[in-house]
């Protein structure tokens, strides 16, 4: 049972323009969300987190939205650029150092 | 500054041998995390260890496979008789305690393992 999921197993966005990945969650003891980028044959790389107490941070051109209500998160890239491809993880944690738990992924092509 | 360091970054082995998976952690952090990804999958959670103790194993097959964090060096995923199922790419991550109210993990590059 996925309690992560990224229902878009890909997305393809014209340079210059927004680019919006959602993740939805199932467990309400979920916390603290990240967002995590990944290159081929590179580990993942830590891009964005948001904690439970807020519903938006923002960094340079990403911003996380988080709505608990509908358990749903979203990662905004504006203006997306040809280097922001990538596959897109979200990854949930229920606090502290415990272990996340990552969706499958989103695979953004930003086409120039 | 050194990030996560995992060696090998390829790592060969035919049915029924071992294999040992290293990780160095980023300076100053004391939790490692060790995560599994098969093709199309997302990272799927192994062990959750601090210096010389394992704190949560919950994903981790119960035969073949254990781990380890010494005082001294870095932590090892070690993989007893190894099956064709067990190939895939194997991340470590740690974190630092106490880091203000975030509680990012830091990823190496990945050992992936091919069982022939």
């Amino acid at each position: 049972d996925q309690q992560v999921k990224q229902n878009s197993p890909s997305l393809s966005v014209q340079e210059g323009r927004i680019s919006i990945l959602n993740c939805d969650y199932t467990n309400s003891m979920f916390d603290y969300f990240l967002w995590y980028k990944k290159y081929p044959a590179e580990g993942p790389t830590f891009l964005i987190s948001i904690s439970s107490i807020k519903d938006k941070n923002e960094d340079g051109r990403f911003t996380v939205f988080l709505n608990k209500s509908a358990k749903h998160l979203s990662l905004h890239i504006v203006p997306s650029q040809p280097g922001d491809s990538a596959v897109y993880f979200c990854a949930a944690s229920g606090g502290g150092n415990t272990p996340l738990v990552f969706g499958k992924g989103t695979r953004l092509s930003v086409i120039a | 500054n050194a990030g996560v360091m995992q060696n090998p970054r390829h790592l060969v082995r035919r049915r029924g041998q071992e294999a040992r998976l290293r990780c160095s952690p980023m300076k100053g952090h004391s939790h490692v995390y060790w995560y599994r990804q098969l093709p199309e999958e997302g990272l799927k959670f192994m062990v959750y260890l601090q210096k010389e103790n394992i704190i949560d194993e919950s994903g981790m097959p119960k035969e073949r496979f254990s781990a380890e964090f010494p005082k001294e060096g870095p932590s090892i995923l070690r993989i007893q008789q190894v099956v064709r199922g067990d190939s895939a790419a194997y991340f470590c991550a740690s974190s630092l305690i106490g880091q203000g109210i975030s509680y990012e993990q830091y990823f190496g590059p990945g050992t992936r393992l091919t069982v022939t």
